[in-house]
C-alpha cells in the first residue's frame, strides 16, 4: 500500500474551514484515498473517499490533485465536535483480489478547533 | 443501539491471566477485524476474518487468538496477558465489497 505524510497537528478556528492536506506522491492507478477520524479514545470514523475525482458527502469534501499524488480533506465550517486525528490512508481497490482488505491507520493529523 | 459493541469497555487484570474480549455486531457484514491502539500510535491490525471459517493473522498476532462463533460474534483472547498488551482494543466490521469499516466503541485493557 502507498505510503501517506500527514502533518501531525492542526489548528483551527470555529466556523472556519478547516484543510487537512495528505500527502501520497507513491499511490498506485487503481488505490483509493481514505479518510477517517477518531475523537478522543473513540471507534475511528469512516468521512470520506475517492480515486480521482473531488467528492463531497454530508461531513466533508475530498480534493484529490491531478496527478493524485496528494488530497485535502476540507470540513467546511469547523465546529468544537470536529476535534479528532485525522487518518488519510491509501488502499487498493476494494477485492481487486489476493488479502486487499486492509486499512493501514498511520499516526494521523491531530485538528484542534478552536472557539 | 449501537452496531458494534464490544464487552467489557475497560479491564484490569494481572500478567499472566486468561483474557477475552468479545465483540458482537448486528450490521449483517462478513468481515470483521481486530486492532489494537497505543497511545500516540495509529491502530494495528492483529486479526481479521472474512467469514466464519475463513481466519487470518494481521501485523500483530503473536500473544492473541481469535474465534468467530457465529457471524455476528467474532472474540479476541489473550491466553497469558502481560503489560506490554496494555492498549486500547477495537473491533471493527466490513461489507465484502467495502473498505469502509464500522468500529465498536473499544475496549480499554490494563495488564498488571
Amino acid at each position: 500500500d502507498a505510503k501517506t505524510t500527514q502533518p501531525p497537528s492542526m489548528d483551527c478556528a470555529e466556523g472556519r474551514a478547516a484543510n487537512l492536506p495528505c500527502n501520497h506522491s507513491t499511490i498506485s492507478g487503481n488505490e483509493y484515498v481514505y479518510w477517517y477520524r477518531q475523537i478522543h479514545s473513540q471507534g475511528p470514523q469512516y468521512i470520506i473517499h475517492g480515486l480521482k475525482n473531488n467528492e463531497t458527502n454530508e461531513m466533508a469534501s475530498l480534493i484529490i490533485t491531478e496527478d493524485r499524488k496528494s488530497s485535502t480533506l476540507i470540513l467546511p465550517h469547523a465546529t468544537l465536535r470536529d476535534t479528532a486525528v485525522y487518518y488519510c490512508i491509501v488502499s487498493p481497490p476494494r477485492d481487486s483480489g489476493g488479502s486487499n482488505y486492509k486499512l493501514t491507520f498511520g499516526k494521523g493529523t491531530l485538528l484542534t478547533v478552536n472557539p | 443501539d449501537a452496531d458494534v459493541t464490544q464487552t467489557p469497555r475497560n479491564r484490569i487484570t494481572k500478567t499472566g491471566k486468561r483474557i477475552m474480549l468479545e465483540c458482537s455486531q448486528t450490521k449483517g457484514h462478513d468481515r470483521m477485524y481486530w486492532y489494537r491502539q497505543d497511545p500516540g500510535l495509529g491502530l494495528r491490525l492483529i486479526y481479521y476474518s472474512f467469514d466464519v471459517k475463513d481466519i487470518n493473522k494481521g501485523e500483530i498476532s503473536d500473544g492473541y487468538s481469535v474465534s468467530r462463533q457465529a457471524q455476528a460474534k467474532f472474540s479476541l483472547s489473550l491466553e497469558s496477558a502481560i503489560p506490554n498488551q496494555t492498549a486500547l482494543y477495537f473491533c471493527a466490521t466490513s461489507e465484502r465489497q467495502s473498505r469502509e469499516q464500522f468500529f465498536g466503541p473499544g475496549t480499554r485493557l490494563t495488564v498488571l
